[in-house]
């Protein structure tokens, strides 16, 4: 089963509204990034926390990281139509190849004017 | 414009065609790495190559075929596809293949096969 899997799948809005969106993962990570992708285009990086943060901020972004619970969630203040797009979690472990990004299914954000 | 160019944006062709992907990125960095996106799933990591040597090949089939000339190009070379392969395929590159490392997308081949 995957890694990473958000919650909700899809999530609707009104602009101005905050839009609150959650990740679990199974195993131990070194760090969770969060990324968003407008339809059919490529996905661009939004956050990292790492294992031993617990909150992060950047903007109108909040993330936050229990790894007790083995979850984190990203939270889009004042959201903006603009902010209408997918958004997924990506938890980073280490092998011996290196760099394992695994993503979830994602959660599809919109925002309604 | 994210320093990664992928082309052809959009592809399409027979199962018996054989074609390929490019990625360009011109950010300086070491690692490269294609994704595959089929609808309602996942994004799959297919190849991880740093520093031009592959270092992780998540048990794709041989019908796909990854060449890396040199630390800024990667390729997708595809022969005898199944309908079932046609999906978004996202290049990615980062600084390194270090887990802490953002990657950066480039816009995507959308495949079909027919």
């Amino acid at each position: 089963s995957q890694q990473g899997e958000e919650d909700p799948q899809a999530l609707s809005i009104q602009e101005g509204e905050n839009a609150t969106m959650n990740c679990s993962y199974k195993t131990s990570i070194n760090n969770l990034q969060w990324y968003r992708q407008n339809s059919g285009r490529g996905l661009v990086h939004l956050i990292l926390i790492r294992s031993n943060e617990r909150e992060k901020h950047s903007g109108r972004l909040r993330v936050t990281l229990d790894t007790s619970k083995k979850s984190s969630s990203l939270l889009i203040t004042a959201s903006r139509a603009a902010d209408t797009a997918s958004y997924f979690c990506a938890t980073g472990r280490t092998n011996n190849a290196g760099n394992m990004l695994t993503f979830g299914g994602g959660t599809r954000l919109m925002v309604k004017p | 414009e994210t320093g990664v160019t992928q082309t052809p944006r959009h592809l399409v062709m027979g199962m018996t065609n054989k074609k390929s992907l490019k990625c360009e990125q011109h950010l300086g960095h070491n690692a490269m790495y294609w994704y595959k996106q089929s609808a309602k799933k996942p994004l799959e990591l297919m190849f991880v190559y740093s520093l031009e040597e592959r270092v992780e090949n998540n048990s794709v089939p041989s019908r796909f075929s990854p060449e890396c000339p040199n630390s800024s190009h990667l390729f997708l070379h595809l022969h005898t596809l199944q309908p079932e392969d046609s999906a978004l395929y996202l290049c990615a590159s980062s600084q390194d293949e270090r887990t802490s490392a953002e990657l950066f997308f480039g816009e995507g081949s959308r495949l079909t096969v027919l």
